[in-house]
């Protein structure tokens, strides 16, 4: 079973610090993607990688596909009170089975 | 568009009522999905669908039951409510870009309570 592992769990940080977030599996990845869930809300996208290597910058939001293709980052600049939130990846399950697959997230918590 | 539309967004249940969450998706998505969040958690995956007339069991099925008899609907039945069932529940649907990936679409939730 692929399993998505996601560190840290929890971060708190000062406005303004930098900060990265990882997700990693055993397993190589068809395509990755990252979503943000503030409170009382769904999840929503941020982005989806594809291919190895792939980086991706959303404003101060910088995503890295690894080059193997099992494992991502997402590393946030000058972090604001707005970032706050529970950030997942996601991926489909390689047992042809049409799953989804969801880490248990990084509760991110910007102090300003 | 509306997107992912999850009704009600509250309810509160007794022990042993039963109840049925609502969701429709207006982008003619064949994939569907519905999660449960537990307070301070990630997502577990209840029920999916990849198309009208097919459902089959995510990781946490039991006390539920799903149908899905059109492309826009996919409600999830809770037949009789346990206090363990208490959480927040997201409906979603896919879409596969040409490029890939999966883009999943969610609803806002609906959080309930069984007392």
């Amino acid at each position: 079973t692929q399993l998505l592992e996601q560190s840290p769990q929890f971060l708190s940080i000062q406005e303004g610090e930098n900060l990265t977030v990882y997700c990693n599996s055993s397993s190589v990845f068809s395509s990755l993607q990252w979503y943000r869930q503030e409170p009382g809300e769904g999840p929503v996208l941020l982005v989806t990688v594809v291919t190895g290597g792939e980086v991706k910058k959303l404003k101060r939001l910088t995503f890295q596909f690894g080059d193997a293709r099992k494992d991502s980052s997402l590393h946030i600049t000058a972090a604001q009170p707005g970032d706050t939130g529970l950030y997942l990846c996601a991926t489909r399950s390689m047992n042809r089975d049409d799953k989804i697959i969801f880490g248990k997230g990084t509760r991110l918590h910007i102090l300003p | 568009n509306a997107g992912v539309t999850q009704t009600p967004k509250f309810r509160i249940l007794k022990i042993g009522q039963s109840m049925t969450l609502q969701c429709a998706q207006d982008m003619n998505h064949n994939y569907m999905y519905w999660y449960r969040q537990d307070p301070g958690m990630g997502l577990k995956l209840i029920y999916y669908s990849v198309g009208a007339g097919i459902t089959d069991k995510g990781e946490v099925p039991n006390g539920y039951n799903v149908s899905r008899s059109t492309t826009e609907d996919f409600p999830l039945r809770l037949e009789l409510a346990a206090p363990s069932q208490t959480s927040v529940y997201f409906c979603a649907s896919t879409y596969t870009p040409t490029g890939g990936g999966n883009i999943q679409y969610f609803g806002a939730g609906t959080r309930l309570s069984v007392l």
